[in-house]
């Protein structure tokens, strides 16, 4: 049974620019949530996904948004890049909402320059 | 305002002896609490996890204990393996109706020494 699968692995991105990262859970998972992490953050919820509607968002700005599509696959999106917006972006999936056990991908390594 | 404390970004212990990974949260609502082990460049992995109806849950060498009332929750490795070199994040589930967030500690960075 394939994990969860993070595309791409790494991305340099110049400020100003936006990027869109891609998620795809594991088969019959239909949340997805992500997650920044940084080196003096820790990993930060950014939102939650069910069903193609967004259930629950973290404290970022509008700036970073996502979808979710009728086959569970998410992609997160990141507008007007900022240097600080520079870390590991990760994805993980789970059956439910309610489920306690999340999967998560290796993650998207993104550098603002 | 941080939920979920890991006072301790790092941690070493020799091979074969005990490691103790601590974590604080501050609402004694949470009702889950799990830890997480994270190798470099590698998603977080589920190690453990606890109801807040418990106040111990032992799975081989990993055993995750809760004080309900000092809101302090601990992870215990015995023995400790140099292959449990990694970082260990501590994490709630806040639940809200249908919605679900997890939320991390910082992370300790656990070495064991051989």
């Amino acid at each position: 049974k394939a994990g969860v699968t993070q595309t791409p692995r790494y991305l340099i991105k110049t400020r100003g620019q936006q990027v869109t990262l891609s998620c795809s859970p594991i088969s019959g998972h239909r949340s997805v949530s992500w997650y920044q992490q940084t080196p003096g953050q820790g990993l930060q919820f950014l939102f939650e996904y069910f069903s193609e509607t967004q259930r629950n968002k973290g404290n970022f700005p509008g700036r970073f948004s996502g979808r979710q599509f009728s086959n569970s696959r998410s992609e997160m999106n990141v507008s007007t890049l900022e240097l600080g917006d520079s870390a590991l972006y990760l994805c993980a999936s789970s059956w439910t909402t309610t489920n306690t056990e999340a999967f998560f991908g290796q993650g998207t390594r993104l550098t603002v320059v | 305002d941080q939920q979920v404390k890991q006072n301790s970004p790092s941690l070493s212990v020799q091979e074969g002896r005990i490691s103790i990974l601590n974590c604080d949260y501050t609402n004694s609502m949470f009702d889950y609490f799990l830890w997480y082990k994270k190798y470099p460049a590698e998603g977080p992995t589920f190690l453990i996890s606890i109801s807040s109806i418990k106040d111990k849950n032992e799975d081989g060498r990993f055993t995750v204990f809760l004080n309900k009332s000092a809101k302090h929750l601990s992870l215990h490795i015995v023995p400790s393996q140099p292959g449990d070199s990694a970082v260990y994040f501590c994490a709630v589930i806040i639940s809200s109706g249908s919605a679900r967030q997890l939320t991390f500690g910082s992370g300790t960075q656990l070495t064991v020494l051989p």
